[in-house]
């Protein structure tokens, strides 16, 4: 079954940078699209970056352009994202989430989530 | 993208129906047929439960259905079950020539 494991979650100070990474299991990782969710405390979910199957387009949230880069390495079945001048606003719970193979606007399969706190 | 709209807090008796509704503009619901919906119980990642307005994935009760009018889509929860209480999120494709995703703020789904 698909298995996605996110890591490299921590607390950071503002300005600061991190990697998240998401190990993918149970599945051609190297067929499918891949987004970020993050979910603030207590808040909503939000939609921050998508890639697609082979690397060759990434978009992102307006709220994190220019600062987080997406990107993937289908040899290791893995997912990243790098945070860099990570502001206090950055502080959620990031999820990597599955696309669908041909309309990549859901999430068919979620991890469980790293905590990205953001503080002095 | 502005976020979509969903009432806070919704609630049912068990075995009783309940709709959620989330309220977008014609540039994200109204616009396409890409409305999904997600369940999230307390401390766990989000489930799909609703894909393409009303499309449901192997495994989601045909309890669970969607659809939509205008620029307002809606998930209806039919035969309410204690297990249903969670919080539902809707999301909508929002254009611009990528996979650029809003989401709805949630609903707090209580089963009475």
């Amino acid at each position: 079954q698909v298995q996605l494991v996110e890591s490299g979650g921590g607390v950071v100070q503002p300005g600061g940078s991190l990697r998240l990474s998401c190990a993918a299991s149970g599945f051609t990782f190297s067929s499918y699209g891949m987004h970020w969710v993050r979910q603030a405390p207590g808040k909503g979910l939000e939609w921050v970056a998508f890639i697609r199957y082979d690397g060759s387009n990434k978009y992102y949230a307006d709220s994190v352009k220019g600062r987080f880069t997406i990107s993937r390495d289908n040899s290791k079945n893995t997912l990243y994202l790098q945070m860099n001048s990570l502001r206090a606003e950055d502080t959620a719970v990031y999820y990597c989430a599955k696309a669908d193979a041909t309309i990549p606007l859901y999430f068919q399969h979620w991890g469980q989530g790293t905590l990205v706190t953001v503080s002095s | 993208q502005s976020a979509l709209t969903q009432p806070p807090s919704a609630s049912g008796s068990p075995g009783q129906s309940v709709t959620i509704s989330c309220t977008g503009t014609s540039s994200d619901v109204g616009g396409y047929n890409y409305v999904s919906w997600y369940q999230q119980h307390p401390g766990k990642a989000p489930k799909l439960m609703i894909y393409e307005v009303s499309k449901r994935p192997s495994g989601v009760p045909d309890r669970f259905s969607g659809s939509k009018s205008g620029n307002t889509a809606s998930l209806t929860v039919s035969g309410l079950q204690a297990e249903d209480e969670a919080d539902y999120y809707c999301s909508s494709y929002a254009g611009s020539n990528g996979p650029y995703v809003v989401f709805g703020g949630g609903t707090k789904l209580t089963v009475l």
